[in-house]
């Protein structure tokens, strides 16, 4: 099973506060990493899916960069608002033939919890 | 409404007793998957399948069987559940065309298996 982590485990900020977490995988056969936005009570909902070494992707509030080289990730979310609270995954796609990029594993999430 | 869809959402059983849980999307996606979240080891992968006829292991598959006779459906099958096997499930299912990183994957809304 592919080593994909995620830190910090949990995390409280302030409303107002940017905050950024991180997700670090294997660094070779390298297809996709995703991030993933859930809820408590409800399903996982895609953020981004990132390709390219040095992709920066952007969807209001939150961004988030890619390093295949050394096999890291970041989520920034600025300016956190209180409905931001969520669990944050990544999960990485790597492909080493055949059908294997079907395969996803995620990392174990951070929690986020933002203050009013 | 574009949606996935899984049967029951909630399921108390006994081991030994076999149970089938039912996944279906209404999206025409080639690619669905299973997963399993257990609290500590967030989202594991159990099975996938890039198209009908075409399964592949995912990171827990042991203890699992799935199908894929229809597009449209890809039910997990616990032939004989042991207690281990409590967990929430979820399906999801993507578009494959242009690869698994061209499209968001869709959640189901989960169902919670308890096996005594």
């Amino acid at each position: 099973i592919l080593n994909v982590e995620q830190s910090p485990q949990s995390l409280h900020v302030q409303e107002g506060d940017s905050t950024n977490f991180t997700c670090s995988f294997p660094s070779s056969n390298f297809y996709a990493l995703h991030w993933y936005r859930w809820e408590t009570a409800k399903s996982p909902e895609a953020l981004f899916v990132m390709t390219l070494n040095g992709d920066e992707k952007k969807k209001g509030r939150i961004s988030a960069t890619l390093n295949t080289k050394e096999g890291y990730s970041y989520l920034y979310i600025k300016g956190s608002q209180p409905e931001d609270s969520a669990t944050y995954l990544c999960a990485f796609r790597g492909n080493a033939g055949g059908t294997s990029y079907g395969k996803l594993t995620f990392g174990q999430g951070t929690i986020l919890t933002v203050h009013p | 409404e574009a949606q996935v869809t899984q049967n029951p959402r909630y399921l108390i059983t006994v081991t030994g007793k076999k149970l089938t849980v039912t996944c279906s999307q209404n999206m025409n996606h080639e690619y669905m998957s299973w997963y399993r979240q257990d609290p500590g080891l967030g989202l594991r992968q159990i099975y996938y399948s890039m198209n009908v006829e075409v399964t592949d292991k995912g990171d827990v598959p042991e203890g699992y069987k799935v199908s894929r006779k229809e597009k449209r459906n890809f039910p997990l099958i616990l032939e004989s559940p042991s207690p281990n096997q409590t967990s929430l499930y979820f399906c999801a299912s993507t578009h494959l065309a242009g690869g698994l990183t061209s499209y968001e994957q869709y959640f189901g809304p989960g169902t919670r298996l308890t096996v005594t």
